[in-house]
């Protein structure tokens, strides 16, 4: 059974622009959930995706944004990039209910110049 | 609100020997669920055991066991007989149920775990 799957692994962006990162859950995990990781630092949570829709959000400004499509896939997109968005960007997905088990994927690394 | 410690930034330990990662934490949720991660330099995150608050056992995964001490706040992670590979971040979480049922996993900072041979 495939894992959690992110792409792409790596992106290098320039300060002002945009980046997408895209995330596909375990197959019949409904909830997608991102972390971003500065270096060194623990993870911050970022978004929560169930069904379609955002669920919950963390303490990050509205450039960053996400959406869940019905495949329950999911992206984020980082608006006018900044140096201190470089970080691992983690997704994880789960059951939507009481969640017993989180699985990760390989992350994004994403490094803004 | 919900918050993670892990008091032990770095450990060092000699194969083979058991090695046991601090953890505590601080909810009023009588709800609520331990995770241990495990996060090699490649940066994937690896799940390797979870804990519910109402589990009555410690929960085990293979060389993987969760001292959960409920009245102490503490859910230690135990690693039996500790092999190189085993060198890596390791990160406490405890899922955090919020308004509406909204859930978010909340990290500790991470142990660095060093085996030496």
């Amino acid at each position: 059974e495939a894992g959690v799957t992110q792409s792409p692994t790596h992106l290098i962006k320039t300060r002002g622009q945009q980046a997408t990162l895209r995330c596909s859950p375990i197959s019949g995990h409904t909830s997608v959930y991102w972390y971003q990781q500065a270096l060194g630092l623990g993870l911050q949570f970022l978004l929560w995706y169930d069904e379609g829709e955002e669920r919950n959000r963390g303490n990050f400004p509205p450039r960053f944004s996400g959406r869940q499509f019905p495949n329950y896939s999911s992206e984020l997109n980082v608006n006018a990039l900044e140096l201190e968005d470089s970080a691992l960007y983690l997704c994880a997905s789960s059951f939507p209910s009481g969640v017993t088990e989180a699985f990760f994927g390989q992350g994004t690394r994403l490094t803004v110049v | 609100a919900q918050k993670i410690t892990q008091t032990q930034p770095g450990m060092f330990v000699q194969e083979k020997e058991a090695v046991t990662l601090d953890c505590t934490y601080d909810t009023s949720d009588p709800s609520y669920g331990l995770f241990w991660y495990k996060q090699p330099s490649s940066g994937e995150m690896i799940f390797l055991i979870y804990q519910g608050s109402y589990d009555q056992q410690n929960a085990t995964e293979g060389r993987y066991s969760l001292n959960f001490q409920k009245a102490r706040k503490s859910a230690n992670l135990v690693i039996s007989a500790s092999q190189l590979g085993d060198s890596a971040m390791y990160f406490c979480a405890m899922r955090e149920l919020g308004l509406q049922g909204a859930q978010k996993l909340v990290f500790g900072q991470g142990t660095r775990l060093t085996i030496n041979p």
